[in-house]
């Protein structure tokens, strides 16, 4: 069964940067992509952006485009997204996911990761 | 962007009753809908999708209509597991969008 287990909790200074990891079982990592979300508090998920884990190739959200690098490591089937310059609106539950083919709808979730961003 | 709005934005129900919410979008999306309910410190789980097609394992109950900009999400009775908040979503154009979500609480 496909499964997605992200990171845990992080909670940073603003102006910084985090990580969060997203490592894929279940399925042929290569053979999808991953798209990263976030859900800031009483609000619905925003699409972040999507990565290739084929060939790398990345579609980003212009709202974060200038800080935001998403990677995937084949040899441990983990996706990374990084968020640059952080700012206390980025405080959200940051979650990867998994389309079914290229459908654009997900049927596959990571349990999410909450980034507290503080002054 | 896409834009996408749900109303209500809460509504209060009784075990049983049958439940409808609409989503519409800023834009013709043809049937490039999905539903997902969310449940407290989880992560969206998917209902349906092409606006009308049952996720994997979803029961019956809940279904879907709609094409262009309006849609609905209707649960036929309500279960007590089913006291939570839905969010849409197209999928028509990138970014896909979510719309803002709708809770169902406890009449």
């Amino acid at each position: 069964q496909v499964q997605l287990v992200q990171s845990g909790a992080e909670v940073k200074k603003s102006g910084a940067s985090v990580k969060v990891s997203c490592k894929a079982s279940g399925y042929t990592f290569t053979n999808y992509g991953i798209s990263w979300m976030r859900q800031a508090p009483g609000q619905g998920p925003e699409w972040m952006g999507w990565i290739s884990a084929y060939n790398g190739n990345t579609n980003y959200a212009q709202k974060v485009q200038d800080r935001v690098t998403m990677t995937t490591d084949t040899s441990t089937n983990t996706a990374y997204m990084e968020l640059r310059s952080l700012r206390s609106d980025d405080t959200a539950f940051y979650y990867c996911a998994r389309e079914d083919y290229s459908s654009g709808w997900y049927p596959y979730w990571g349990q999410g990761t909450l980034v507290t961003v503080s002054s | 962007d896409i834009q996408m709005t749900q109303s209500p934005s809460s509504l209060s129900a009784s075990v049983g009753d049958r439940v409808t919410i609409t989503c519409r979008a800023s834009q013709g999306i043809s049937n490039s809908l999905a539903w997902y309910q969310q449940k407290p410190g989880k992560a969206p789980k998917l209902l349906l999708y092409a606006a009308s097609r049952l996720g994997s394992g979803v029961p019956s109950r809940f279904s879907g209509s709609g094409s262009g900009t309006d849609f609905t999400l209707t649960i036929s009775s309500l279960q007590p597991e089913d006291f939570t908040t839905y969010y849409c979503q197209q999928y028509y154009s990138i970014p896909g969008t979510f719309g803002q979500g709708t809770k169902v609480e406890v009449k």
